[in-house]
């Protein structure tokens, strides 16, 4: 069965440093591949995502993601934290169908 | 263009009582999909639909009906709501994956329900 497993719950980082957000799935096929940023009281908008193609995909607001086939991984960067990323983050997996698996998500912290 | 819009933002309901989520999308999506989000397990599907009179079951669907008699409107019915209803109702819509890869879902902004 399709599964997502994002293993951080609650990450912190300061203003200005870098960010990498692990999500590790599972799925028989090719995978479809997802992130999703929901900020506090909003619904779901998605950054970006990995069909096929180029392993390096990037998304809005300055975030990217890698698709590694040999590690069933699909990690979100970015490479300088704001204030206003702080939000709860999805990874999610397509099956067929356009139906969605999703993570359990992280929460990001932003600490000036 | 308001996209995917929900009603009501919230509501608070006794045990055993009944409503209906409406969601409304002007994308002329032939997709609609109702999700249920709770703290640690992300968000999981309940029902969707395909098009206009179609609905097929999620991943959670007991207790909950739907009904899509408009292609741009998608209902969430609880006939008996429960405690473990309680939780963040998430709509979204989308194009189908015609030949190829799923489409992005467009998300609502939520109804949170609390039955007590």
């Amino acid at each position: 069965a399709q599964s997502v497993t994002q293993p951080d719950i609650h990450i912190t980082v300061s203003e200005g440093a870098s960010l990498e957000l692990r999500c590790n799935y599972s799925y028989g096929a090719t995978p479809y591949l997802f992130w999703y940023v929901q900020s506090p009281g909003q619904g779901l908008q998605l950054l970006l995502k990995y069909f096929s193609g180029d392993t390096l995909v990037q998304g809005i607001k300055g975030f990217e993601a890698e698709f590694k086939r040999s590690q069933s991984s699909f990690n979100l960067r970015k490479p300088s934290v704001h204030w206003s990323d702080a939000a709860e983050y999805f990874c999610a997996v397509g099956k067929y169908g356009n139906k969605l698996v999703f993570g359990a998500g992280t929460i990001l912290r932003v600490k000036s | 263009n308001a996209g995917v819009t929900q009603t009501p933002k919230f509501r608070v309901l006794k045990t055993g009582q009944s409503m209906t989520l409406l969601c409304a999308q002007d994308m002329n999506h032939e997709y609609m999909y109702w999700y249920r989000q709770d703290p640690g397990m992300g968000l999981r599907l309940i029902h969707y639909s395909v098009g206009e009179g179609t609905t097929a079951k999620g991943e959670v669907p007991d207790g909950y009906n739907v009904s899509r008699l408009k292609k741009q409107n998608f209902l969430l019915g609880l006939e008996s709501a429960a405690p473990s209803q309680t939780s963040v109702y998430f709509c979204a819509s989308s194009f189908p994956p015609r030949g190829g890869p799923g489409n992005e879902q467009f998300f609502g902004p939520g109804t949170r329900l609390t039955v007590l």
